[in-house]
């Protein structure tokens, strides 16, 4: 397609549900971010890959919080056990080049908005 | 440990007015910097970037930002602003080797018409 793709757009979770959130970076790009929005803030960094290697996952808040992209281009982000504070705009961003690369820049798509209840 | 500070929360302007947004990082060494645009309901676009060469970077809709490397500032500017400029802006870097680029806060635009 011509961006990143991301489903679904909103998503209402029972405290407690796990959820899976999906992401289609654009065709060919080598990296691929997830970063988590909360209102009024911006956005926080959770996890990095490059293809199907998952480089840095320090963002990631708890190990509630899983992360996989196995074939290298869509990547899926879980929350087990979600809670309350979970709660944010989730975003995902892909870019061209691998790290190390400068010169390159990273193109969002439009989120997922995750509301726990 | 590396980060992005955005000085203004909410600015408020009136059309036809002059627009300069704050914006510091604290990271060392060679520096890639960006300003993106969130407007309503869209994605984050990128309105410009900075990776080496001429420190003043001219970027879409008639922005532009100067990278003050000895006072760590990147800050936004636009002569002249529009309605139409109403949103969400944010500064962001990394470095060349970094895995990850990192936010600063936000700083909501609003322009009266």
């Amino acid at each position: 397609g011509a961006g990143v793709s991301q489903s679904p757009r909103y998503k209402v979770a029972k405290r407690g549900q796990d959820v899976a959130l999906r992401c289609d970076p654009i065709s060919g790009h080598v990296s691929l971010f997830w970063y988590q929005q909360a209102l009024g803030q911006g956005p926080e960094f959770l996890t990095y890959f490059q293809n199907e290697a998952q480089l840095d996952k320090s963002g990631l808040p708890s190990d509630r919080f899983f992360a996989e992209r196995p074939e290298g281009s869509v990547s899926t982000l879980k929350i087990q056990r979600t809670q309350q504070e979970d709660s944010a705009v989730y975003l995902c961003a892909s870019s061209p080049a691998g790290v190390g690369h400068s010169n390159t820049e990273a193109f969002f798509g439009q989120g997922t908005r995750l509301t726990v209840v | 440990a590396q980060s992005v500070s955005q000085h203004n929360h909410h600015v408020i302007l009136s059309e036809a007015a002059s627009l300069e947004l704050g914006c510091n990082y604290s990271y060392g060494g060679t520096v890639n910097l960006f300003w993106y645009v969130q407007y309503p309901g869209q994605h984050l676009q990128l309105l410009l970037k900075y990776f080496s060469g001429d420190p003043l970077v001219k970027g879409i809709k008639g922005f532009e930002a100067e990278f003050i490397k000895s006072k760590f500032s990147f800050n936004l500017r636009k002569p002249s602003v529009q309605w139409s400029d109403t949103a969400e802006y944010f500064c962001a870097g990394t470095t060349s080797s970094a895995s990850k680029i990192i936010f600063g806060s936000g700083t909501r635009l609003s322009i009266r018409p």
